[in-house]
């Protein structure tokens, strides 16, 4: 069935650092995915997204890679600041579904 | 503009008791949704609504039902609370379909169930 996971629950680095969060997914007929982020007692918030049709996209620090052979997506965040920790959590949803699916989550520490 | 705003932020039912979350967008959007999310879990999709008057199950409806009487509200209501359903419930919205736009999510009603 579908599915969305991640490798790793939790992601300590260091300030300054790049941070890569991974994720794979099982539903091949998935073409649209989305990071997001979430604060401790907040909503999640959109990071950045890509399609199917797309390897690469890149935002400001942020840089989502897609590997449609292997499915698996990742998030690469640029010099990690103490602001970025969070959870963070991909998502995939294919062309005319309603249900996002999401991951588990990775949880994001910045060690100073 | 507010963006997405839920109502309360908190709560504590008893088991069979009943309440309405509430969920207001000012974003003019057409798709509405409701989550919940389980500790250390993703969200999981209880409801949507691709318009006023139209609503449809998502992946876990059971014990919910919801209402869109107007563009801006979507109210999720329990009505025989039980202690699964303490979570972590979210309002989204989004302009387009959830296949073609990101969704905004509101703060989030924290719910227990005793």
């Amino acid at each position: 069935g579908e599915s969305v996971g991640l490798h790793l629950p939790t992601l300590s680095v260091q300030e300054g650092d790049n941070s890569i969060i991974n994720c794979a997914y099982s539903n091949s007929a998935s073409d649209y995915f989305i990071w997001y982020k979430q604060e401790s007692g907040k909503g999640p918030q959109f990071i950045i997204d890509i399609r199917s049709n797309m390897d690469k996209r890149q935002g400001q620090r942020v840089t989502v890679l897609l590997n449609k052979t292997v499915k698996h997506l990742s998030l690469q965040i640029a010099a990690t600041q103490p602001g970025d920790s969070a959870v963070y959590f991909c998502a995939e949803i294919f062309q005319g579904a309603q249900k996002l699916v999401f991951g588990q989550g990775t949880r994001l520490t910045i060690n100073p | 503009n507010a963006g997405v705003t839920q109502t309360p932020k908190f709560r504590i039912l008893k088991i069979g008791q009943s309440m309405t979350l509430q969920c207001t967008q000012d974003m003019n959007h057409n798709y509405m949704y409701w989550y919940r999310q389980d500790p250390g879990m993703g969200l999981k999709l209880i409801y949507y609504s691709v318009g006023a008057g139209i609503t449809d199950k998502g992946e876990v409806p059971n014990g919910y039902n919801v209402s869109r009487s107007t563009t801006e509200d979507f109210p999720l209501r329990l009505e025989l609370a039980a202690p699964s359903q303490t979570s972590v419930y979210f309002c989204a919205s989004s302009q387009r379909p959830a296949s073609t736009d990101t969704q905004y999510f509101g703060p989030g009603t924290r719910l227990t169930v005793l």
